[in-house]
């Protein structure tokens, strides 16, 4: 069964600083990977997604993310923290035999300081 | 173009009684999945419906839970005699093909408060 790790379920920056939030997935297949957001009481967002095609994509609000297969790695960053990055991340993987579930990480929560 | 719906936002319920969530899809889109957010802790897939079929019921509650998307109206996720434990957040997403490449589309969810 294929699991998705997301290493620090809290992760406190300041107002400027880069965000990099760590998502690392198991899987024997190269799989779809998927960074949503989630703001207080609010259904998820997507962030952006890797369905196999350039490795280094690029999402709304400045994210991106890299996908390393040598790592079975998508980490999430961004340049500068904004105030308003505050928020849950949840990474996401599907499988092209898998099924068409989202499996998700157990979610980072960003705390952006002034 | 309205994003998918959720209904009610908020729900209480007492031990023993029957919860009712309701999803309406993005306009266009024929594929409903159900997810399960326990506090604390991330999504948990539950069940996948297109247009009066279930896909995939793999994450499903063997037990008092049930789901339907019928030809017409919204999809269902019906939680019966409820307990406790089933006090969480419920999404529901869509997507409009079934095709794995697709994103899915959530909703602003219902929170199922048991007491």
């Amino acid at each position: 069964a294929q699991s998705v790790t997301q290493l620090g379920s809290h992760v406190s920056v300041s107002e400027g600083a880069l965000v990099l939030l760590r998502c690392n997935y198991s899987s024997s297949v190269p799989p779809y990977l998927f960074w949503y957001v989630q703001y207080p009481n609010q259904g998820l967002q997507l962030l952006l997604k890797y369905t196999s095609a350039a490795t280094l994509v690029k999402g709304i609000n400045g994210f991106e993310a890299e996908f390393k297969k040598s790592e079975t790695s998508f980490h999430l960053t961004k340049p500068s923290a904004h105030m308003s990055d505050a928020a849950e991340y949840f990474c996401a993987v599907k499988r092209e035999w898998g099924g068409n579930m989202l499996t998700f990480g157990g979610g980072t929560r960003l705390m952006v300081k002034p | 173009n309205a994003g998918v719906m959720q209904n009610p936002r908020h729900l209480v319920r007492r031990r023993g009684q029957e919860a009712r969530l309701r999803c309406s899809p993005m306009k266009g889109h024929s594929h409903v999945y159900w997810y399960r957010q326990l506090p604390e802790e991330g999504l948990k897939f539950m069940v996948y419906l297109q247009k009066e079929n279930i896909i995939d019921e793999s994450g499903m509650p063997k037990e008092r839970f049930s789901a339907e998307f019928p030809k017409e109206g919204p999809s269902i996720l019906r939680i019966q005699q409820v307990v406790r434990g089933d006090s969480a957040a419920y999404f529901c997403a869509s997507s409009p093909y079934g095709q794995v490449k697709e994103t899915q589309y959530f909703g602003p969810g219902t929170r199922l408060l048991v007491l």
